[in-house]
């Protein structure tokens, strides 16, 4: 595998179901990012991991629940999700350093539906 | 909080010829990076190219070159020789540089994006 990964690639749960997003990345980076997609809305940035350490909480309810064991593994657990929650969930990578760009390399997405 | 804006929710453009996408932003910081990422139908979001505020150079990748235009919080993208693989969402991202102890540390910010349609 190369690049960033994500499992499953598409979802489909009720509103009472709990399941989890898997990312992956083969980069070597250490930061890596949950950003949700919906229709007609600029990507929004939901979390953000350095060196395994949250960083970033952009106001996401608490359905969401994110892990990160290890920086090359990124979780994303979900749990009582509403319908407005059906979007793409991208999970990102990147290399935190002093200076430079820090590309993040983007996986290729999950498609959720929330029924 | 920094924003960024693309004006064109749709362009076309006839294949081998030139397009260029506008992209604008609005921040109080003095050293970033802005990027322009491409989202083909398949969902894979793809840098395309980078710019360094520091750097008064256009950045430019084969047929992709940008006009950074700093004063006036400009970064449009420019597609010369269009072809039909460059059909795709794009969109323009902001970020703050991670060593400067901003509130933008490691986070992109997009802008809305712009379809790209390529007519053969």
């Amino acid at each position: 595998e190369t690049g960033v990964t994500q499992t499953p690639r598409h979802l489909v749960m009720g509103m009472t179901n709990k399941k989890s997003l898997k990312c992956e990345q083969h980069l070597g980076h250490n930061a890596m990012y949950w950003y949700k997609q919906s229709a007609k809305k600029p990507l929004e940035l939901m979390f953000v991991y350095n060196f395994k350490e949250q960083t970033e909480n952009n106001s996401v309810p608490s359905r969401f629940s994110p892990e990160c064991p290890n920086s090359s593994h990124l979780f994303l657990h979900l749990h009582t999700l509403q319908p407005e929650d059906s979007a793409l969930y991208l999970c990102a990578s990147s290399q935190v350093q002093i200076r430079g760009g820090g590309e993040q390399y983007f996986g290729p997405g999950t498609r959720l539906t929330v029924t | 909080a920094q924003t960024v804006t693309q004006s064109q929710p749709e362009m076309s453009v006839q294949e081998a010829e030139t397009v260029t996408l506008s992209c604008t932003y609005d921040t109080s910081e003095s050293d970033y990076y802005l990027f322009w990422y491409k989202q083909p139908p398949s969902r894979q979001m793809i840098l395309v190219i980078r710019q360094e505020a520091y750097k008064q150079q256009n950045a430019t990748e084969n047929r992709f070159s940008v006009n950074f235009q700093k004063a006036a919080k400009s970064f449009s993208l420019k597609i010369s020789d269009s072809q039909l693989g460059d059909a795709a969402m794009y969109f323009c991202a902001y970020r703050g540089n991670q060593n400067a102890g901003g509130t933008s540390y490691g986070k992109l910010t997009f802008g809305q994006g712009t379809i790209l349609t390529v007519h053969p």
